[in-house]
């Protein structure tokens, strides 16, 4: 069992449509998760980072955590062709060695479709 | 303000030779790490520094692959005997001692041919 997973998609949805990614983890010691956007063939750029269970929103984008269900997702509301990409789920154990290691999900890659 | 940074972008090279790649981090931040990203799969950790220190190396860091963080500002990657399978992105990363959030450099495309 991978350590985060995540749908590896694609998740097709028409513009102005609401997205829904979602990940879930298996070490049940993680306490911070990030969600990382990745357009083809470039870096990974953070969109939203949560903490603690709860719903988290920043302009079009929510990120829900639900860590007794070692679940997260991320919500983008009005979806726009620009943010056709794969979304990377990223979790950080604390107690590792390895300072703030982030363990990431293989991706969703998302469509939106004019 | 400039993010991080990585030199080369793009490498190729044929099986056997090294490679060495550089990571400017965030001026500052005294974390660095590198991770290798694969087609199709999400970013892999291999190696961490605070400050010059390496702390902690992956299990996918064979004894091939060495990195250094001489004065605990830049960091260097290299590659010896390189291999078609170390064809991948190497991405490094740096944040300051207080803050989690990790920022990417733009990568380092290798292709071994």
């Amino acid at each position: 069992q991978k350590e985060v997973e995540q749908n590896s998609g694609p998740l097709s949805v028409p513009e102005g449509a609401i997205a829904s990614l979602n990940c879930t983890y298996s070490d049940r010691v993680s306490q911070s998760f990030f969600w990382y956007r990745q357009y083809s063939g470039k870096s990974p750029e953070l969109i939203m980072s949560i903490y603690s269970n709860g719903d988290k929103e920043d302009g079009r984008f929510t990120a829900q955590l639900n860590k007794a269900s070692q679940y997260v997702s991320l919500l983008i509301r009005d979806s726009q062709p620009s943010d056709s990409a794969t979304y990377l789920c990223a979790v950080n154990n604390m107690n590792n060695n390895a300072g703030n290691m982030l363990t990431f999900g293989g991706g969703t890659r998302l469509m939106v479709k004019p | 303000d400039t993010g991080v940074s990585q030199d080369p972008r793009h490498k190729i090279t044929k099986r056997g030779q090294n490679v060495t790649f550089r990571c400017d981090p965030i001026s500052e931040h005294n974390r660095l790490y590198w991770y290798r990203q694969t087609l199709g799969q999400g970013p892999e950790f291999l190696t961490y520094f605070q400050n010059e220190a390496q702390l902690e190396k992956s299990r996918l860091l064979s004894d091939r692959f060495s990195a250094e963080r001489p004065k605990g500002s830049f960091s260097t990657l290299e590659i010896q005997r390189t291999e078609q399978g170390d064809s991948a992105m190497y991405l490094c990363a740096s944040t300051d001692g207080a803050g989690e959030t990790q920022y990417f450099g733009p990568g380092t495309r290798l292709l071994v041919l």
